[in-house]
């Protein structure tokens, strides 16, 4: 069974400029996650989709970041424009449902540097 | 406001020794406990999990023990060998509702 997809795995930008992150989860999981884990602390749901509608993005910082899930399966998380503080691993997820219980499966990440 | 408190930050065992990480959480709505690992590089990956009608789940050297009254939870891992070494995250979520995570702990195992 193949995993989450991510990518690119590391990209590097200036502050003020835009990125963009790619996500294909595993076949079949209605539910995706994407996080951000800052060196040295644990990963921070920023938005949860149930198939391509949102279930919680409460914590998603809107005036610079935006996620879509067309289709309800692959996602994409931009950034626009980028600060020093953005520079952490984005992490995508995803789930068989979004129900507590339902196992996340993580994949590797795209490590983001703003400089 | 961290949900979910973990400890210690750092954590250096001899192989063959027993390795123990604790969490703590306020909101008592959280009914699901999971324990990730995660080597340099990698995203988490779930390790063991349980939920709050059971006190300790055990799968091969891992163990989780669960004190509903006190809100805490803890990870032992027995027989620590040099392959466990990586970082671990304790988090909690209610059914339906975000994981919310500690903020890890490095585990490094001593041959």
């Amino acid at each position: 069974e193949a995993g989450v997809a991510q990518s690119p795995r590391y990209k590097i930008i200036e502050k003020r400029q835009s990125v963009a992150f790619w996500c294909n989860p595993i076949s079949g999981h209605a539910t995706l996650y994407w996080y951000q884990q800052i060196l040295g602390q644990g990963p921070k749901l920023l938005i949860q989709f149930q198939n391509n509608g949102v279930v919680d993005d409460s914590q998603l910082p809107k005036d610079r970041f935006s996620a879509e899930r067309l289709k309800g399966v692959d996602s994409t998380l931009k950034i626009q424009p980028a600060k020093l503080e953005d520079s952490a691993v984005y992490l995508c997820a995803s789930s068989l449902g979004s129900v507590g219980g339902n196992i996340q499966y993580f994949g590797a990440g795209t490590r983001l540097s703003v400089l | 406001q961290q949900q979910v408190k973990q400890s210690p930050q750092s954590l250096i065992v001899q192989k063959g020794g027993i390795s123990i990480i604790n969490c703590a959480y306020e909101n008592t709505a959280f009914d699901y406990f999971p324990w990730y690992q995660q080597f340099p590089g990698k995203g988490p990956a779930l390790l063991i999990a349980i939920r709050p009608d059971v006190s300790e789940k055990k799968e091969g050297r891992f163990t989780i023990s669960f004190n509903k009254s006190a809100k805490q939870f803890s990870l032992h891992i027995m027989d620590s060998q040099p392959g466990d070494s990586a970082t671990y995250f304790c988090a909690a979520s209610s059914t339906g509702n975000q994981f919310y995570f500690g903020t890890g702990t490095s585990l490094t195992v001593i041959p």
